[in-house]
């Protein structure tokens, strides 16, 4: 069965800096795609970057990058310039041709000022 | 456009009683999904569905949960006999799906329910 952990259960970093969050996941597939949502404390789940798994190229969007290693089954978001609204818990996910989202436990991101 | 809508946004009820959560996917989305979070947890895949049938019915986690849809739009959830093991945020999202489990998914506010 397909898993995704995150293993950092609260991570902060100083306003301005960059911070990486952490996931792994373990799949038979070939063909899947990733994902990082961000759940900021009003509970809307918002999508931040995806990834399809046949792409070597790092998906990027604005100050989010990832680090998306396919052999090592690793896909870890960076968040540069790091700001205030990044507060939030940070969920990574992956999705193949089953059509369940598989979550990982999610990493709560403190922005100290 | 308009996104995801949920009602009610907070439930309050007696265990032993049913309660109807509501969602109301994107217009045009054919996809329409159902998760719920309990407090401090990831995201627990409950079923999915393709217009109006739920190919997947695998993560309903008991035979309390059922789901419908009706119309290829609007979702029920519906929890009979309510028990304070259910009490979580039921979170629902819905995406394109033109055949491809690769389309984003845009989730709404959520269902916030406690079951006392």
């Amino acid at each position: 069965a397909q898993t995704v952990t995150q293993s950092q259960p609260e991570m902060s970093v100083q306003e301005a800096e960059t911070v990486t969050l952490s996931c792994t996941y373990d799949t038979s597939e070939s063909d899947y795609y990733l994902f990082w949502y961000k759940q900021p404390p009003s509970r809307q789940m918002i999508l931040v970057i995806r990834q399809e798994a046949y792409k070597q190229q790092n998906a990027t969007e604005n100050r989010f990058s990832v680090n998306f290693q396919k052999a090592a089954k690793s896909f870890s978001l960076k968040i540069s310039d790091s700001q205030l609204g990044d507060a939030a818990m940070y969920f990574c996910a992956y999705v193949d041709s089953n059509y369940q989202l598989i979550w990982g436990a999610g990493t709560k991101l403190i922005i100290k000022p | 456009g308009a996104g995801v809508s949920q009602s009610p946004s907070n439930k309050v009820t007696e265990k032993g009683k049913d309660v109807e959560l509501r969602c109301d996917p994107i217009s045009g989305h054919t996809a329409l999904y159902w998760y719920r979070q309990s407090l401090g947890q990831g995201l627990e895949f409950l079923i999915y569905f393709q217009g109006n049938s739920a190919p997947d019915k695998s993560g309903l986690p008991s035979d309390r949960f059922s789901a419908e849809r009706t119309g290829g739009s609007v979702s029920t959830l519906t929890i009979q006999r309510t028990q304070q093991e259910d009490s979580a945020v039921y979170l629902c999202a819905s995406s394109l799906a033109s055949g491809g489990f690769q389309e984003t998914q845009y989730f709404g506010p959520g269902t916030r329910l406690l079951v006392l």
